[in-house]
C-alpha cells in the first residue's frame, strides 16, 4: 500500500485537460509545501515536472501545473498531447524521508 | 549533462546478498544527497533510502531498515546499495536518483532490475 493515494487510471483526448489527485496526511502533504510530481515513460528514467507544489523546472511546458488544498495535491495537464501518455507519480516530504504515490496511468485517447 | 547509471542487478536466490552501484557524472557528486527508489512489478515507486552529501547521514524506509545499507564513494562518484537477506518482495527495478534543492528528486537513472527467485 502506497503512502500517498492516487487514482490508478485517468484518460483524456488530445487538447483536453485532465487532473490527477494525490491524497496524503497531516504527516506529509498537509504540513509541507514540498509536493513534487514525476512523469515516467516505462523503461526510461522518471522526470521531475513539478516541485514545491506548483513550480516547474526549466524546460517543462506550462501545460503542466500543480496545486494543493488541505491533504490533497493535484497535477493538471492542459492541452493534452499524445506524448503525455505516461505514468505520473506524486511525492511529498514526510519528516526526513520522502513518500510516493502509487502512480496514475494517463492514456491519451 | 547529469548522468546516473545503475548496475549490479540480476537474478538472485532468496537469502543471498547483492550490491547495486550507481555511477554519477556531470555534476559535483560529493555535495549532493542521493536516493535509491524502487518499483516492484506492476507497482508504484517506493522510496528506499537516502544519504546526505559529503559524509552525511543515512536514512531508510521502515520496510528495508536493517537489511539495506546505502553508501557512497565520493572520489569514485559512485553510490551503492547493499541488500542482504533478499526476499521475493525485494524484486523490483532499483533507481538511483539525485536529491534536488526543493525536497524533490531532480535527476534519475534508468534503473537496474533485481529479481529474487529460487
Amino acid at each position: 500500500q502506497s503512502a500517498l493515494t492516487q487514482p490508478a487510471y485517468v484518460s483524456g483526448s488530445p487538447g483536453q485537460s485532465i487532473t490527477i489527485s494525490c491524497t496524503g496526511t497531516n504527516s506529509d502533504i498537509v504540513n509541507y509545501d514540498y509536493v513534487s510530481w514525476y512523469q515516467h515513460h516505462p523503461g526510461k528514467a522518471p522526470k521531475l515536472i513539478i516541485y514545491e507544489v506548483n513550480s516547474r523546472p526549466s524546460g517543462v511546458p506550462n501545460r503542466f501545473s500543480g496545486s494543493k488544498s488541505g491533504n490533497t495535491a493535484s497535477l493538471t495537464i492542459s492541452g493534452l498531447q499524445p506524448e503525455d501518455e505516461a505514468d505520473y507519480y506524486c511525492s511529498s516530504k514526510r519528516s526526513v524521508i520522502r513518500v510516493f504515490g502509487g502512480g496514475t496511468k494517463l492514456t491519451v485517447l | 549533462q547529469v548522468q546516473l547509471a545503475e548496475s549490479g542487478g540480476g537474478v538472485v536466490q532468496p537469502g543471498r546478498s547483492l550490491r547495486l552501484s550507481c555511477a554519477a557524472s556531470g555534476f559535483n557528486f560529493r555535495v549532493y544527497g542521493m536516493h535509491w527508489v524502487r518499483q516492484g512489478p506492476g507497482q508504484g515507486l517506493e522510496w528506499v533510502s537516502f544519504i546526505e552529501g559529503g559524509e552525511g547521514r543515512e536514512f531508510y524506509a521502515d520496510s528495508v531498515k536493517g537489511r539495506f545499507t546505502i553508501s557512497r564513494d565520493n572520489p569514485k562518484n559512485t553510490l551503492y546499495l547493499e541488500i542482504n537477506s533478499l526476499r521475493a518482495e525485494d524484486t523490483a527495478v532499483y533507481f538511483c536518483a539525485r536529491d534536488g534543492p526543493h525536497w524533490d528528486v531532480d535527476w534519475w537513472g534508468q534503473g537496474t532490475l533485481v529479481t529474487v527467485s529460487p
